[in-house]
């Protein structure tokens, strides 16, 4: 199946800067999340979106991350005021809903100095 | 609360081995869905399997096979003939009911020495 493409693949920012990432369906999905993963480090959740809204997210995701769909194609995820901690990969995905599977974007790395 | 627990961090095996990852799982849950992810070297997350929490049925497919056993609450992935390009990061993921999250394992790295 098709899967999602992701811009930038890597994004050097400095500490305080805001960040946005973004998720391009290859078609109209319903379904998009975003998770993160620290180098070396498991795949962790941060936001599910359906339907335009937020419909589900982590302890991670507090309010320095935001997302949307601005344009009813891409999907953001913006961070607001980065911290070096925020140094990872940003992995979108979009699935077909709670049952199923969800497919992965190739990951946005970004690097917080 | 759902958690994966993937026991081996590393393993290197000779290519033409097979061999088999494990994975444990824990969820309150009576309804839930299993997946395997492999990580190349180049990063990107490539979906493998979903299994669901009724259909005990093992899968093969091609030198891929899975092994789901509820009584031990386990869903196990075996390599068969292993070759260099098997070499990878494989995640074991769990969801849980009608959450939306996926809960990875640690991974387990896999080597494939020619």
């Amino acid at each position: 199946e098709p899967e999602v493409t992701q811009t930038p693949s890597h994004q050097v920012t400095q500490m305080g800067q805001e960040v946005i990432l973004r998720c391009v369906p290859i078609s109209n999905h319903l379904y998009f999340y975003w998770y993160r993963q620290i180098l070396g480090q498991k795949v962790e959740f941060l936001v599910s979106f359906y339907n335009n809204e937020i419909s589900e997210k982590s302890e991670i995701f507090d309010d320095q991350f935001s997302v949307e769909r601005p344009d009813g194609s891409n999907f953001t995820l913006k961070i607001r005021s980065t911290k070096l901690e925020d140094s990872a990969m940003y992995f979108c995905a979009r699935g077909r809903g709670a049952t199923y599977e969800q497919y992965f974007g190739p990951g946005t790395r970004l690097t917080v100095t | 609360a759902q958690k994966v627990t993937q026991a081996q961090t590393e393993i290197s095996v000779v290519e033409k081995e097979d061999v088999t990852l494990d994975c444990v799982y824990e969820t309150r849950d009576t309804t839930y869905y299993l997946f395997w992810y492999k990580q190349p070297p180049s990063g990107e997350l490539v979906f493998l399997i979903r299994r669901n929490s009724f259909d005990e049925q093992n899968e093969i497919s091609g030198r891929y096979s899975w092994n789901f056993q509820k009584s031990t609450s386990s869903f196990n992935f075996t390599i068969t003939a292993s070759q260099v390009v098997d070499s990878a990061v494989y995640f074991c993921a769990l969801r849980s009911g009608g959450y939306q999250k996926v809960t990875f394992g640690i991974g387990t790295k896999l080597q494939v020495i020619p």
